[in-house]
């Protein structure tokens, strides 16, 4: 299985701060990642798929990037609605994972 | 605007098959694929498998002998069932939509199973 890696698994921030999430894969996914957010006692909620493109109605203060086996996770200007906890997925391989999650917590 | 909702029984217990049901709402399951995640107490996400309108599936090999998933296109559902669950199977279960891309892009609300005699 293709491990996926998020760093840093919590993360302290204030409302306006530019926040970088990092997730990293074990072996080449290409670009077949996504990024979620969950908020507590909620469901996933897809922002990002094929590493860099916004999922409709996902606000643009939030963006993806990378290829390979390094992938980000940027929130340019943090919102109180953003405090919740982020993961990765691949799709690339089968069985598809997810990193381990990041949370983001209000500093 | 499709929506997912789990449904099955919250609490199967020690080695019997747990069986949980996403009804599709809003839009076809037709040409899509549909996938079953799930997520133990204050923990990550788990994939467990896929099935496509098709009928054809793809399974988690951790799970495999273990998972069954099914489509009813009449009854716009598909199922899953996981057979002799132990405690390590207690989770939050979710239902979710894949495009042929395999992101899940819709999610189900999810359902609470517990393990327990």
């Amino acid at each position: 299985d293709i491990q996926m890696t998020q760093s840093p698994s919590t993360l302290s921030a204030s409302v306006g701060d530019r926040v970088t999430i990092t997730c990293r894969a074990s072996q080449s996914i290409s670009r077949w990642l996504a990024w979620y957010q969950q908020k507590p006692g909620k469901a996933p909620k897809l922002l990002i798929y094929d590493a860099s493109t916004l999922e409709s109605g996902v606000p643009s203060r939030f963006s993806g990037s990378g290829s390979g086996t390094e992938f980000t996770l940027t929130i340019s200007s943090l919102q109180p609605d953003d405090f919740a906890t982020y993961y990765c997925q691949q799709y690339n391989t089968s069985p598809w994972t997810f990193g381990q999650g990041t949370k983001v917590e209000i500093k | 605007q499709v929506q997912l909702q789990e449904s099955g029984p919250g609490l199967v217990k020690p080695s019997e098959t747990l069986s949980l049901t996403c009804t599709v709402s809003g839009g076809s399951i037709s040409n899509h694929y549909w996938s079953w995640i799930r997520q133990p107490p204050g923990k990550g996400l788990e994939w467990i498998g896929y099935i496509h309108y098709s009928g054809s599936t793809n399974y988690n090999p951790s799970l495999k002998s273990r998972v069954t998933i099914s489509v009813d296109t009449s009854k716009n559902q598909f199922s899953l069932k996981l057979s002799s669950v132990t405690a390590a199977d207690t989770a939050i279960y979710y239902c979710a939509r894949s495009s042929t891309s395999y992101y899940m892009d819709i999610w189900g609300t999810g359902t609470t199973v517990t393990v327990s005699s």
